[in-house]
């Protein structure tokens, strides 16, 4: 089965830091990875597909990267509103697989 | 607008059936994926499987399969998670959504399932 590690579990950062989540695939998978932000109480909601397209209406200051095994989600400028879990998705396969998690606080 | 509305919460009791649904509108139906998603409390995303409208092609992922069933109702733009016999480990919120060539790019508000004697 495929995975995706995820890292780091929980990040504490300041408004204005530049913030970044990676993932790493089990395997090769091109450049399928997408991200999602989640609120709490809320639905995830997506922020970058296809490791590097911005979702239409998400801010600039997300951006994702990479390739192969190894991606990343960079948030250039934290604010405040930022504070969310994230969460990566790898679609190589038919058979989608979600990283665990990473819990951003301020 | 795109919608994807799920059916409201349910309390079970262990041994128990359910279905719950999610309706898709203003879009295609049968021209995307529909994708089930759980969360249980406190933890993270889990993929559990996807179903196409358009042909009802199913694909579960392992850690799922056998234990719920994935359907649909192009007609009426439903797609439905079962379960034959819940078990209290089947407790969180479950999350229907859309997949647009492989990311999800609507989601449902989710539906919390408690199962509890």
């Amino acid at each position: 089965d495929m995975q995706m590690t995820q890292s780091p579990s929980s990040l504490s950062a300041s408004v204005g830091d530049r913030v970044t989540i990676t993932c790493q695939a089990s395997q090769d998978i091109s450049n399928y990875v997408n991200w999602y932000q989640q609120k709490p109480g809320k639905a995830p909601k997506l922020l970058i597909y296809e490791t590097s397209n911005l979702e239409t209406g998400v801010p600039s200051r997300f951006s994702g990267s990479g390739s192969g095994t190894d991606f990343a989600l960079i948030i250039s400028s934290l604010q405040p509103e930022d504070i969310a879990t994230y969460f990566c998705q790898q679609y190589d396969t038919l058979r989608h697989t979600f990283g665990q998690g990473t819990k951003l606080e301020i | 607008e795109v919608q994807l509305v799920q059916s409201g919460a349910e309390v079970k009791k262990p041994g128990e059936f359910l279905k719950i649904s999610c309706k898709g509108s203003g879009y295609i139906y049968t021209n995307y994926w529909i994708g089930w998603v759980r969360q249980m409390p406190g933890k993270g995303l889990e993929w559990m499987g996807t179903i196409h409208p358009g042909d009802s092609d199913t694909r579960y992922s392992p850690s799922f399969r056998g234990q719920v069933t994935l359907s649909v109702d192009k007609s009426i733009s439903i797609a439905y998670l079962q379960w034959r016999s819940l078990r209290a480990s089947d407790t969180g919120m479950y999350y229907c959504a859309r997949s647009r060539s492989g990311w999800y790019d609507y989601w449902g508000q989710g539906t919390l399932v408690t199962v509890s004697s």
